[in-house]
């Protein structure tokens, strides 16, 4: 099956400035995530989505990150204006849900820099 | 608030010996991922752990859990260059309710495997 599609792969701003990535998750996967990955560290769960529906964002900075999950297959997050601590690894992730492992499919991730 | 916390960091190991990682975390959970990160690549599931003594193997990895004492181990035997990479356990911090996924990850261990 193919796996989860994320584009950009790369991308540098200047600060302030705003930048949008795309994931599209394994066809028929009804939970799609948004991890925020800095170097050195483990990813850490921004955003989760069930279908169009937001389950937990907790740990969004609302003031500045926005995703939205149309139809409840592809993904857009955002970041406007990007800070410098927002240099990182954007994962995107899907599962299927329902009992049993659950296990997160993982894309390749959107590398920010922001200079 | 949920604390992973994984040792070593590092692991400079050489070839056919062995070794553990280990994944200590502060809260209950029944479900703990262990999952491999190659440089500049995304995040590879390893293995699922649902239950307290679970143990699972593939090749020269061995995982297992034990959920009274909070501790998680990843074993290396007879290790080859191949395995270098960076091992993360993570545990699903909402297991046991409605939506799984909000993965907590540990800070990651850096695994060099030389001749």
């Amino acid at each position: 099956e193919a796996g989860v599609a994320q584009s950009p792969r790369y991308k540098i701003i200047e600060k302030r400035q705003s930048v949008a990535f795309w994931c599209n998750p394994i066809s028929g996967h009804a939970t799609l995530y948004w991890y925020q990955q800095i170097l050195g560290q483990g990813p850490k769960l921004l955003i989760q989505f069930q279908n169009n529906g937001v389950v937990d964002d907790s740990q969004l900075p609302k003031d500045r990150f926005s995703a939205e999950r149309l139809k409840g297959v592809d993904s857009t997050l955002k970041i406007q204006p990007a800070k410098l601590e927002d240099s990182a690894v954007y994962l995107c992730a899907s599962s299927s849900q329902g009992t049993g492992a659950n296990v997160l499919t993982f894309g390749a991730g959107s590398r920010l820099t922001v200079l | 608030e949920l604390k992973v916390e994984q040792n070593p960091l590092f692991l400079s190991m050489q070839e056919g010996k062995n070794y553990t990682i280990y994944c200590n975390y502060s809260t209950t959970s029944d479900r703990l991922y262990w999952y491999r990160q190659d440089p500049g690549k995304s995040l590879e599931s390893l293995f699922v752990l649902l239950s307290n003594g679970a143990v699972k193997q593939e090749g020269r990895l061995m995982a297992s859990l034990d959920t009274k004492a909070r501790l998680s181990t990843l074993h290396i035997t007879a290790a080859v260059h191949d395995l270098s990479a960076t091992y993360f356990c993570a545990l699903d911090s909402n297991a046991g309710g409605t939506s799984y996924g909000k993965l907590t990850f540990g800070q990651g261990t850096i695994l060099t495997v030389h001749p």
